[in-house]
C-alpha cells in the first residue's frame, strides 16, 4: 500500500460542467501523475508533476488542468465536461529513490453525461 | 501515439500451462516495466527491467528484454486462476533529456485462467 487516495471514486456529471479529481498520498514523495484509462488505449498521461507547483502537460492534456499547491494532493481538474472524458482516472506516484516503478491509487469513475 | 504495443490482446490458457506475453515498443528506453490489473482496480508493478539487462526472474515471472528489436516478453509459468487479470507493458523513455519517471503503456492483454 503506496498511501494513495483517490476521490471521489464514482462521479456521475453532466457536460459542461466542472469536475474535480483528487490524488491525496501520505508519504510526501516528489512525482505524481494522472492517467486516464480507455477501452482499446491502455492508459495514457494527462499530466504530471514533479513537485509543489512543478507540473506539465502529458499526451492527453487538452481540456484538463492540474494543481499541486502542497505536496501530498495532486488535482485534476476538467474545466467544462465532455462525454469523450467518461472514463477511469488513475493518480500514481513515483517513490523518491525508486527504482521507477509507479504505485497507483485505485481510480476514480468518471461517467460524463 | 502508444509506445508500447503488446500482443496477444486476449490470451486463454488452463492453471499449470504458461503464459507469455509480448509488448513492442519505439524509442531508446531507461527501463521497461511489466503491471497487473485486476477488473475494476489499480495497477500493480510486477518487474522491471532496466536498459541494459537481458532477462530477469521473479518468482514465476521472467521477463526478457531486446533492445535491437525493441521487444519485450513476460513468461509466467505454470499458471494458476489467481493470475487471471490484464497485463501491460510500459516504458520509461530517455529520449528528449529528463523523463520526469513518466511511463507510456501499451494497450494490455488479457489473461484468463481456467481451473
Amino acid at each position: 500500500d503506496a498511501g494513495i487516495t483517490q476521490s471521489p471514486r464514482h462521479k456521475v456529471t453532466e457536460t459542461g460542467t466542472p469536475v474535480t479529481l483528487r490524488c491525496h498520498q501520505t508519504e510526501n514523495h516528489r512525482y505524481m501523475y494522472w492517467y486516464r484509462q480507455d477501452p482499446g488505449h491502455g492508459l495514457r498521461l494527462i499530466h504530471y508533476s514533479y513537485g509543489v507547483k512543478d507540473t506539465d502537460k502529458g499526451e492527453v492534456s487538452d481540456g484538463y488542468s492540474v494543481s499541486r499547491s502542497k505536496t501530498e494532493d495532486f488535482l485534476l481538474t476538467l474545466e467544462s465536461a465532455t462525454s469523450s472524458q467518461t472514463s477511469v482516472y488513475f493518480c500514481a506516484i513515483r517513490r523518491t529513490g525508486a527504482t521507477g516503478e509507479l504505485f497507483f491509487g485505485e481510480g476514480s469513475r468518471l461517467t460524463v453525461l | 501515439s502508444q509506445q508500447g504495443e503488446e500482443d496477444p490482446q486476449a490470451l486463454s490458457i488452463q492453471e499449470g500451462e504458461n503464459a507469455t506475453m509480448n509488448c513492442s515498443y519505439k524509442t531508446s528506453i531507461n527501463n521497461l516495466q511489466w503491471y497487473r490489473q485486476n477488473s475494476g482496480r489499480g495497477l500493480v508493478h510486477l518487474i522491471l527491467i532496466r536498459s541494459n539487462e537481458r532477462e530477469k526472474h521473479s518468482g514465476r515471472l521472467r521477463v526478457t528484454l531486446d533492445t535491437s528489436k525493441k521487444s519485450s516478453s513476460l513468461l509466467i509459468t505454470a499458471s494458476r486462476a489467481a493470475d487471471t487479470a490484464s497485463y501491460f507493458c510500459a516504458t520509461e523513455s530517455n529520449a528528449g533529456g529528463t523523463s520526469y519517471g513518466k511511463l507510456t503503456f501499451g494497450q494490455g492483454t488479457i489473461l484468463t485462467v481456467h481451473p
